[in-house]
């Protein structure tokens, strides 16, 4: 079991808004910065959303995160066939000193 | 462009052991700590272990602590995974990945870096 939390699949129609939650705890997500990462299916792991809410260059402005104690989410606007993929949040955990991550969603583009 | 490259993967019996490596090229290796991330098959992904750009800290997963070993050759750009003591719940593609920040000592960076990028990964399946 994940010591962070996220819902097992989401989905949502081209052109859509779609939000996927991670929840967490003091010692983790309220605490420390949130990350998401896109796992492409056959792919290795993408660094998506960094400290909260930054996104690396490259990657559209149509993915935005926000963090609300020891909750995070993260949104997908103007959603794409090509953004189907599983999504992970992740962070520093201060009681395991490690990071820890969320189970994973996995997104349906319909 | 930076490039991670997983190796040593392989089919193991429980209780043997099994060592990883990861070549880097396309940045100053030895500015970064290093990540070993794990993924079961069709499942999520799990934080295995951490070495600072120095190999002054380390850290583990408690469900590995005792008997895998991180370590890391500056010289030849490579960091490395010793996993002793095998079990099934071991299996897994297993990947190497770059802190986003240099020189990260202090848990302020370490919770301030994230995962960038990561390697293609390596399938360890350990069965009898």
């Amino acid at each position: 079991q994940s010591v962070q939390t996220q819902p097992p699949s989401a989905s949502g129609t081209p052109g859509q808004r779609v939000t996927i939650s991670c929840s967490g705890s003091s010692s983790n997500i309220g605490s420390n910065y949130v990350y998401w990462y896109q796992q492409l299916p056959g792919t290795a792991p993408k660094l998506l959303i960094y400290r909260n809410n930054q996104r690396p260059s490259g990657v559209p402005d149509r993915f935005s995160g926000s963090k609300s104690g020891t909750s995070a989410s993260l949104a997908i606007s103007g959603l794409r066939s090509e953004d189907e993929a599983d999504y992970y949040c992740a962070a520093w955990d201060d009681s395991l000193s490690g990071w820890v991550f969320g189970g994973g969603t996995k997104l349906t583009v319909l | 462009e930076v490039q991670l490259v997983e190796s040593g993967g392989g089919l193991v019996q429980p209780g043997r052991s099994l060592r990883l490596s990861c070549t880097a090229s396309g940045f100053t290796f030895d500015e970064y700590g290093m990540h070993w991330v794990r993924q079961a098959p069709g499942k999520g992904l799990e934080w295995v272990s951490y070495i600072t750009w120095n190999s002054g800290t380390l850290g583990y997963a408690d469900s590995v602590k005792g008997r895998f070993t991180i370590s890391r050759d500056n010289a030849k750009n490579s960091l490395y995974l010793q996993m002793n003591n095998l079990r099934a719940d071991d299996t897994a593609l297993y990947y190497c990945a770059k802190d986003r920040l240099g020189y990260c000592s202090s848990r302020s960076c370490y919770a301030g870096t994230g995962f960038d990028p990561w390697g293609q990964g390596t399938l360890v399946t350990v069965s009898s």
